[in-house]
């Protein structure tokens, strides 16, 4: 079963910065190219973020861009996005998603809920 | 920039009844790399079709995409009382890498 969990959410004051994980299993995740999106509350989807199997390239939203960076460990089967200088609107639930050949997200995690607030 | 454009904003239909949603964009999606999408409160989405046409795994077949270049097309043949829902589309491979669509409801009538 295909399984990607994430963690490290939580409650960051403007400027601040969380460090998010996302733990996959069921796949083969070292030939998975995987991404970040985000849905802010109430709102649609926004991709963040992606990272090919080989670390190269990598890819961002010109929204985080200089601000998140997006890594991943394939001999630990994770999934990592750094947050920093944190604003307001960048509360929203994170999720990673895994990519199909036809650049569909086929896997999905769970979320983790990001809130910046003084 | 590809913007995606869904529409209606909110179909209100009954069970059973086929529902039309439709996704347009600002500019041709390369080969066809157009996905949707369901959402339902307090989930992850869950990828419905991609590639435009071919149903994911597990995706019932009351479920059909369609389209190319700029207009894409889902259509549900009958709804179940489970479809009730937000549909997203998504494109892959312009610029941004992945957009989404703003998506369209689907609540009961």
């Amino acid at each position: 079963e295909v399984q990607l969990v994430e963690s490290g959410g939580g409650l960051v004051q403007p400027g601040g910065s969380l460090r998010l994980s996302c733990a996959a299993s069921g796949f083969t995740f070292s030939r998975t190219s995987m991404n970040w999106v985000r849905q802010a509350p109430g709102k649609g989807l926004e991709w963040l973020s992606y990272i090919s199997p080989s670390n190269s390239p990598i890819l961002y939203a010109d929204s985080v861009k200089g601000r998140f960076t997006i890594s991943r460990d394939n001999a630990k089967n994770s999934l990592y996005l750094q947050l920093n200088s944190l604003r307001d609107e960048d509360t929203a639930v994170y999720y990673c998603a895994g990519q199909g050949g036809f650049g569909e997200l086929n896997y999905w995690g769970q979320g983790t809920l990001v809130t910046v607030s003084s | 920039e590809i913007v995606l454009t869904q529409s209606p904003g909110t179909l209100s239909l009954s069970p059973g009844e086929r529902a039309t949603l439709s996704c347009r964009a600002s500019q041709s999606v390369s080969s066809n790399y157009l996905a949707w999408y369901q959402q339902k409160p307090g989930q992850a989405p869950r990828l419905l079709i991609y590639g435009a046409s071919s149903r994911a795994t597990g995706i019932p077949d009351r479920f059909s995409g369609s389209g190319s270049g700029t207009d894409f097309t889902l259509t549900i043949s009958r709804l179940e009382p489970e479809d009730f829902a937000v549909y997203y589309c998504q494109q892959y491979g312009g610029s941004p890498l992945f957009t989404f669509g703003p998506g369209t409801k689907v609540d009961i009538k």
